[in-house]
């Protein structure tokens, strides 16, 4: 089993829509959870950053972290084509930044 | 503000030749961590250095190897080519060696691909 659970997609919505991008990780051990976005042909770029169960929002996003089910999740909503990326989940453990990331999940969002 | 620079951005070599790639940190960075991004696949972690000294190491043998500058800029250096080699290389600078509330900055990655 991986550290760290991703679904690959990709997921296509129309533009409007709310967008869920789910995490699981098996390491109770984990402190920290990170959400990146990747556009074709660039590097990651870091969107929300957390240490603790419940919710953090900013802007469009929401990020949610459930420490007892090890499930984490980004929100989008009112989607738009320029949201149109691959999302990374980055989980670490305290003490060090090296995060762990998720394979990806491609996310399209039509006009 | 410059932000972190990668060199070359695509290269192709043979298997079992060498390869170097370059890293600029972004300004007033001192910790640069490399990772290799498998089609598909989230970035894996291949090490970090810290004011030229290698600060953790990520499941890679030892023809990974780097380096990094009094300007803390960095190298990757990879040996004897493998076809499994073939990925994007991602540098990813920041300002603190550990800490948790510490972004890492992406460059755009170096494209290697090994025939």
């Amino acid at each position: 089993q991986k550290e760290v659970e991703q679904d690959p997609g990709p997921l296509s919505v129309p533009e409007g829509a709310i967008v869920s991008l789910n995490c699981t990780y098996s390491n109770s051990a984990f402190q920290y959870f990170m959400w990146y976005r990747q556009y074709s042909r660039k590097g990651p770029e870091l969107l929300m950053y957390t240490y603790s169960s419940g919710n953090k929002e900013d802007g469009r996003f929401t990020a949610q972290v459930d420490k007892s089910s090890k499930y984490i999740s980004l929100f989008i909503r009112d989607s738009q084509p320029s949201d149109s990326a691959t999302y990374l989940c980055a989980i670490s453990h305290g003490g060090s930044y090296i995060p762990t990331f998720g394979r990806g999940t491609s996310l399209i969002v039509h006009p | 503000e410059t932000g972190v620079t990668q060199s070359p951005t695509h290269l192709i070599k043979t298997r079992g030749q060498q390869v170097t790639l370059r890293c600029s940190s972004q300004s007033g960075h001192n910790t640069v961590s490399w990772y290799q991004q498998a089609l598909g696949q989230g970035p894996q972690f291949i090490f970090q250095y810290y004011r030229e000294e290698e600060n953790g190491r990520g499941n890679f043998p030892p023809r990974f190897s780097g380096l990094q500058f009094p300007n803390y800029s960095s190298e990757l250096n990879v040996n004897a080519l493998e076809l499994d080699d073939s990925a994007l290389y991602l540098c990813a600078s920041s300002p603190y060696r550990t800490s948790n509330d510490n972004e890492q900055f992406f460059g755009p990655g170096t494209r290697l691909t090994v025939l």
